[in-house]
C-alpha cells in the first residue's frame, strides 16, 4: 500500500530562512504525490503535485518540491519564508487500490520574526 | 475559497442527537469525498462518491449514513454518536477517480460530541 512518512512534527524557521519539510513515500509503484497546507480552521488547500511529469514542481505562493525516486523522497521547500506561511502541511499519496489519499501526519510550521 | 463549502461549520451533539452535515460543491465536479481529522491521526477517508454512487466505504460505523443525491452536494447523517467521533469533518471533490487528479477540500466541520 502507498504510504508517506513527514518526518518532523514541528518546523520553526526565522522570517526569511529557507523552508525545508520533509516527506518520504512507500510505494510499489510510481506515485502520485500531493502538498497540502491547511491554515488555522480552514480546510487543505492543494498547493503542488507531482504526477510523474517533470520532477520538480513548482507551487502556488513559493513553493516547490524535488521528486526524488533514488531517495523516495518529495520534500517541499520555499526559499525564503513569511510570516503567512505558519500553517499545518500535509504530504499525501495517491492510493493505486482505491480511492484516497494517503496523508502523513503533517508537519506544523512556525515562522518567528 | 475551493468551491466547496461545509455547513455547518461548528456542530455541537448529544449522543443521541440526530444531525447532518451538508457539503456543496460548485467546481462541476463528478466525485466527492468525506474524510476525519482527528487530532494527532492522520486523515482518514469515509467515503466516496462518484457520479452519485457510493464507490468506497472504509469500514466506518453505520452511525455514520452518507447520502449523494446529485453531484454537486454531499450528507453525512449522523446519529447515536459516541464522544469518539468528535473530529474535524472534511468535505472534498474531484473532477474524477483517476490517480491524477487531485481533492479539493472544503473549510470543515467542527464536530463535538458530549
Amino acid at each position: 500500500a502507498q504510504s508517506v512518512t513527514q518526518l518532523g512534527s514541528h518546523v520553526s524557521v526565522s522570517e526569511g530562512a529557507l523552508v525545508l519539510l520533509r516527506c518520504n513515500y512507500s510505494s510499489s509503484v510510481p506515485p502520485y504525490l500531493f502538498w497540502y497546507v491547511q491554515y488555522p480552521n480552514q480546510g487543505l488547500q492543494l498547493l503542488l503535485k507531482y504526477t510523474s511529469a517533470a520532477t520538480l514542481v513548482k507551487g502556488i505562493n513559493g513553493f516547490e518540491a524535488e521528486f526524488k525516486k533514488s531517495e523516495t523522497s518529495f520534500h517541499l521547500t520555499k526559499p525564503s519564508a513569511h510570516m503567512s506561511d505558519a500553517a499545518e502541511y500535509f504530504c499525501a499519496v495517491r492510493s493505486n487500490s482505491g480511492y484516497a489519499l494517503n496523508f502523513g501526519k503533517g508537519t506544523s510550521l512556525l515562522v518567528t520574526p | 475559497e475551493t468551491g466547496v463549502t461545509q455547513t455547518p461549520r461548528h456542530l455541537v451533539m448529544g449522543m443521541t442527537n440526530k444531525k447532518s452535515l451538508k457539503c456543496e460543491q460548485h467546481l462541476g465536479h463528478n466525485a466527492m469525498y468525506w474524510y476525519k481529522q482527528s487530532a494527532k491521526k492522520p486523515l482518514e477517508l469515509m467515503f466516496v462518491y462518484s457520479l452519485e454512487e457510493r464507490v468506497e466505504n472504509n469500514s466506518v460505523p453505520s452511525r455514520f449514513s452518507p447520502e449523494c443525491p446529485n453531484s454537486s452536494h454531499l450528507f453525512l447523517h449522523l446519529h447515536t454518536l459516541q464522544p469518539e467521533d468528535s473530529a474535524l469533518y472534511l468535505c472534498a471533490s474531484s473532477q474524477g477517480t483517476g490517480l491524477g487528479y487531485e481533492q479539493y477540500f472544503g473549510p470543515g466541520t467542527r464536530l463535538t460530541v458530549t
